[in-house]
């Protein structure tokens, strides 16, 4: 079964601490790797997709990587806008679908 | 470019009741998805949409949620009769190509009380 783990499930950081997220999944066929951001009453919003083992892709002080098993979004000198739920999703077999992970929430403090 | 816009944005309503949601995606976009999140849950899958066909829906919950595309434009969800346990927050997702990333919807928070 199709499966998504997101840890930690929550994240407190001091203004300009870096760190990383980790999202690690198990799916039959991979079509995709997608990271979202989701502020409190809001829909998720769309920050990346990555399809492939060693691929990476950056936005402001985002970057997420990906490997056969995992993906980490590392997050360098966080702002406290940058204070959100992340929520991590593959995409089914079949194209139709995503599976996400509960998410994390990060809290930046200045 | 407008987003995609879901209405109403809260209800509340008995158990027993019916309640029909609205998704208007973004203009273009053939692909339009529904989405669940119940409390403590992570975001499941409930149907897709190419144009007006239906994809796939096999995350849909039961008989007694319905929905509908006519035109291949706004979508609809009915609930019907509600149920304590459809209480959540329900999105609306549009793509314009099957498996690039979505744009969401601020959702409909459906509480039944």
């Amino acid at each position: 079964e199709d499966q998504v783990t997101q840890s930690p499930e929550a994240l407190r950081l001091q203004e300009g601490e870096s760190s990383s997220l980790n999202c690690s999944y198990t799916v039959s066929g991979l079509r995709g790797l997608f990271w979202y951001r989701q502020d409190p009453g809001k829909g998720p919003e769309f920050l990346f997709t990555l399809y492939s083992a060693g691929e990476e892709k950056e936005k402001e002080r985002l970057k997420a990587t990906l490997t056969k098993k995992e993906s980490f979004l590392h997050i360098t000198a966080p702002k406290p806008e940058d204070s959100a739920t992340y929520l991590c999703a593959v995409g089914n077999q079949a194209g139709t679908a995503l599976i996400f992970g509960k998410g994390t929430t990060l809290s930046v403090s200045s | 470019e407008a987003g995609v816009t879901q209405f109403p944005s809260h209800s509340v309503i008995e158990k027993g009741q019916t309640v029909t949601l609205r998704c208007d995606p973004i203009s273009g976009h053939d692909n339009l998805y529904w989405y669940r999140r119940v409390m403590g849950k992570e975001i499941k899958f409930l149907l897709h949409f190419v144009k007006e066909s239906k994809q796939d829906e096999s995350g849909m919950p039961n008989n007694r949620f319905l929905a509908e595309r006519t035109g291949g434009t706004y979508s609809t969800l009915k609930v019907q009769p509600a149920e304590l346990e459809d209480s959540g927050v329900y999105f609306c997702a549009s793509s314009p190509l099957q498996g690039a990333g979505y744009t969401f919807g601020s959702g409909t928070r459906l509480t039944v009380v």
